[in-house]
């Protein structure tokens, strides 16, 4: 069964810094992994798809690795902002099934 | 192009009512997948349809049902609520043609049992 890890929980940060998410899945026979954002509330909106060929996605200061080797993406925001302030979530499409597996997310402050 | 429309957004029910949730996938999706939730926590897996039927079934009790109809959109029913079925449900659409298809959110149904 898959499990999705996201370290840290919660970060707090200032405006302008650099800042990487990280999650870790079990299984490493993925399709692919997504990356979300959901504001409080809210949906999720897609913000990054990784094929399980691929090492890398970019979108303008996004930026989301995938390493299947060792179970673990990076989503590196560059330059944050106050509006980058939401949760961020991770879901990983397994080998064998059609259904994401999600983490618990990690909150992300980004104060003036 | 319309995105994931599910309604209503909110609704607010008694314990023991039946609750009815409605979602639309995007046009030319053929799979819909409904999760629960809860706050703090990630969304968890409750039903999956493709072409109308089920391909997958979280670990949720039989209070919990859902169908897929022949334009594609689906419901999701939970009978006899409990203070606990309170949560954020959200719909997600996928063309599902390969396993290379991401998934796309609708905005939710935020549901609360009093």
């Amino acid at each position: 069964k898959q499990e999705v890890t996201q370290i840290p929980a919660a970060l707090s940060v200032p405006e302008g810094e650099n800042l990487v998410l990280n999650c870790s899945f079990t299984d490493s026979a993925i399709y692919n992994l997504q990356w979300f954002r959901q504001d409080p509330g809210k949906g999720l909106t897609s913000l990054l798809l990784i094929q399980s060929s691929q090492r890398e996605q970019t979108s303008g200061r996004l930026n989301a690795s995938l390493d299947k080797s060792s179970g673990r993406s990076t989503l590196y925001i560059a330059a944050s902002q106050p509006g980058d302030s939401a949760t961020y979530l991770c879901a990983a499409l397994s080998g064998g099934s059609y259904i994401p597996t999600f983490g618990r997310g990690t909150s992300l402050i980004v104060h003036p | 192009d319309a995105g994931v429309t599910q309604s209503p957004t909110h609704l607010i029910k008694t314990r023991g009512q039946q609750v009815t949730l409605r979602c639309s996938p995007i046009s030319g999706h053929k799979s819909v997948s409904w999760y629960q939730q809860v706050l703090g926590q990630g969304p968890q897996f409750i039903f999956q349809y493709y072409e109308k039927e089920e391909r997958g079934r979280g670990n949720f009790p039989d209070r919990f049902s859902a169908r897929q109809f022949p334009n594609y959109s689906s419901e999701l029913n939970v009978n006899a609520l409990l203070l606990g079925d309170s949560a954020l449900y959200l719909c997600a659409s996928s063309l599902l043609s390969g396993t290379g298809d991401g998934y796309t959110f609708g905005s939710g149904t935020r549901l609360t049992v009093v």
